[in-house]
Order: structure tokens, then sequence, then C-alpha cells
């Protein structure tokens, strides 16, 4: 059973285009969801962490906001540095949860094209 | 400054062989240790974790074990591959609440 989902997969936008990335979750009990970036041959670094709805963070370009349902990574005029695999994830359940493992998103790959 | 260190950076395999990964962490003391497999289609899955010398705990029934020898030293093993083996394997500490730190990964190739 998937607790995260990201849609969609894959998305091209052109230079200064503004989207959003989407991530639903289905675990009870929240106790985070948190946004990772991933470039090619590399591991996913940190982006932010969201714990309540309504909650906001921002880091340059991006937006990232929580429902009770659902997260939503804003990308404002994006440039093509931005580029790359927009992972979310939540903690995860059982064991791994014990060691603040977290479950990952199968991520959507961003292409900004100049 | 805190860095993590993986190797090897890429490696093939025949089916049957032998593996082992490495991964130390410098600049903390005690941090919890995860061992993550990307395959494919698959996204991130957590193998295993570690919160400390000697502990090990797996998240999934397979053909790899794990081991933490020393504080920061965290191993992946296998000792005979599979095709199913392949992907990129990453090893990462918790910085924080969520916050985990990965390495550069070791991707593998088993043929």
């Amino acid at each position: 059973e998937d607790q995260v989902t990201q849609s969609p997969e894959a998305l091209r936008l052109q230079e200064g285009e503004s989207s959003s990335l989407n991530c639903s979750y289905t675990v009870s009990g929240l106790r985070g969801l948190f946004w990772y970036r991933q470039d090619p041959g590399k591991g996913p670094e940190f982006l932010f962490t969201l714990y309540s709805a309504g909650e906001e963070k921002e880091k340059e370009r991006l937006k990232a906001t929580l429902t009770k349902k659902e997260s939503f990574l804003h990308i404002t005029a994006p440039k093509p540095e931005d580029s790359a695999t927009y992972l979310c994830a939540v903690p995860s359940f059982g064991g791994g949860g014990g060691a603040d493992g977290l479950t990952f998103g199968k991520g959507t790959h961003l292409i900004i094209q100049p | 400054s805190q860095t993590i260190h993986q190797w090897p950076a890429t490696l093939v395999q025949p089916v049957g062989s032998p593996l082992s990964l490495e991964c130390t962490v410098e600049g903390t003391s005690n941090p919890n240790l995860y061992w993550y497999r990307q395959a494919a289609g698959r996204g991130l899955q957590l193998l295993f974790y570690s919160v400390g010398i000697g502990q090990i705990s797996s998240e999934v029934p397979q053909n790899l074990s794990a081991s933490r020898p020393q504080d920061r030293q965290f191993i992946l093993s296998s000792k005979k591959l599979l095709l199913s083996d392949s992907g990129f394997y990453l090893c990462a500490w918790r910085r924080g609440p969520g916050e985990l730190f990965f390495g550069e990964g070791s991707r593998l190739t088993v043929l």
C-alpha cells in the first residue's frame, strides 16, 4: 500500500512558466512531510519540512504547502537549474519509523527548458 | 563540517559474486544510519537502519545484509548477488527530524 503518491511523474516547463507538483499521502497521524531534490546520479538533498495543515515554507523559487491530505511544491518562474527530480517523504510506518526512517514517493522529474 | 562518503561509486558485478559497499560519516557521533536502494520505476526503498554499533534492523527480506563495525561506518554486503540487486545504493544519516543527509551513492549493475 503506497503511503505517498506523487504526480505528475514528469513535467516539462518553459523557463519562467510556473507550476505545481503534488504529493498525496494516506498515513494517519502525520508526523511531518518532507521535500527533497535529487539531481541525476546524486543523493537526494533536503529542502523542506512541513508539520501541520496550512503551513508553508519557501526557498528561492520554491514554496511548499501542506493540507490534511496532500502537499504541493509550487515553483515560480523556474530556471533551467531547477531541473531535477523532486521527492516527498513521510516518516516510515513500522520499524524504520522508530529510527526516523522515511518512506519516499517515486518523485516528479522536472525539466525546465531555456 | 559534516560529510558522508560512499565507495565504490560504480561497480559491475557478475551474478553470484559477493558485494561490499562502504559508507563513512564524519563530523558527527552516534548517528542513525540508513541504507536505501533506488531502482528504476520503484523509488527509494529503505533497506536497513542502525541506531548504534552492532545494531542493525532490516526493513525488507532480501539477499543483502548490513553491518556497523564502528560508530561512523556502515557496510552493505551480499554473499551472492542476484540480477535484482542492481540499483543505486544510498547511505544516509539523520541530521534532524525528517532530514536525512545522503551520500553520493554507489551504482551497482549485476550482469
